[in-house]
């Protein structure tokens, strides 16, 4: 199977701080995105990445930047974190048409 | 663009009871559509991918139909079980641009 891996669980971090959200795969795939979700507005897609150093925009980017130096991970950058980016947050990756998400990062910035 | 609609947002049924859940999408022009799981703060688990030349699926009680044309798909639950309380949502897949419906929240009652 599959697996898809968000390192941190539950962060709590400070407005202003500099936030790392890392997601490891390990299948091989090629794209991969980053979802956050709220309750009310659904999953929104902020990255996705078809390839090592490859990325594009997402339908709600602002305040976000991604890295993927290598296939297997895929890390969000929050530069500054803001308290309207407390949320959970999504890591999937995509093989065989089958799409797989991590189990999540519960994000709370106060 | 795309939009993908779930009805209803909730539902609540005896155990043994079997259950259709709606989703239905503007756009017929889709790849695929998956079904996914989710339970209360975690990511989603995939149950059921359907390509968009196929009518249905089937995964033990779950069976997943499509039909393109109307825009529509079901997911039918055969003998609902406690253990199948959870949040559950479908996802079209518009060659690799992903759109989510806002998700049917199950709960079966003992």
């Amino acid at each position: 199977d599959v697996k898809v891996t968000q390192s941190s669980r539950y962060l709590v971090k400070r407005t202003g701080e500099k936030v790392f959200l890392e997601c490891v795969q390990d299948m091989d795939h090629e794209n991969m995105f980053w979802y956050r979700q709220d309750p009310g507005l659904g999953l929104r897609l902020i990255y996705f990445s078809y390839d090592v150093k490859m990325k594009e925009k997402g339908d709600i980017p602002e305040g976000y930047s991604v890295s993927r130096e290598k296939k297997e991970r895929f890390s969000l950058i929050l530069e500054s974190a803001s308290t309207n980016q407390t949320s959970m947050y999504l890591c999937a990756s995509i093989g065989a048409n089958v799409l797989t998400f991590g189990a999540g990062s519960r994000l709370t910035v106060l | 663009k795309q939009e993908v609609t779930q009805i209803p947002a909730a539902l609540s049924v005896p155990e043994g009871e079997n259950l259709v859940l709606n989703c239905s999408f503007t756009d017929s022009a889709i790849y695929n559509l998956q079904w996914f799981r989710q339970d209360p703060g975690k990511g989603l688990t995939s149950l059921l991918l359907i390509q968009s030349s196929q009518r249905e699926q089937t995964s033990g009680r779950l069976n997943a139909s499509l039909d393109k044309s109307s825009g529509r798909s079901t997911l039918y639950i055969a003998a609902s079980q406690p253990g199948d309380s959870a949040t559950y949502l479908c996802a079209v897949d518009n060659f690799n641009k992903f759109y989510f419906g806002s998700g049917t929240k199950l709960n079966v009652k003992p």
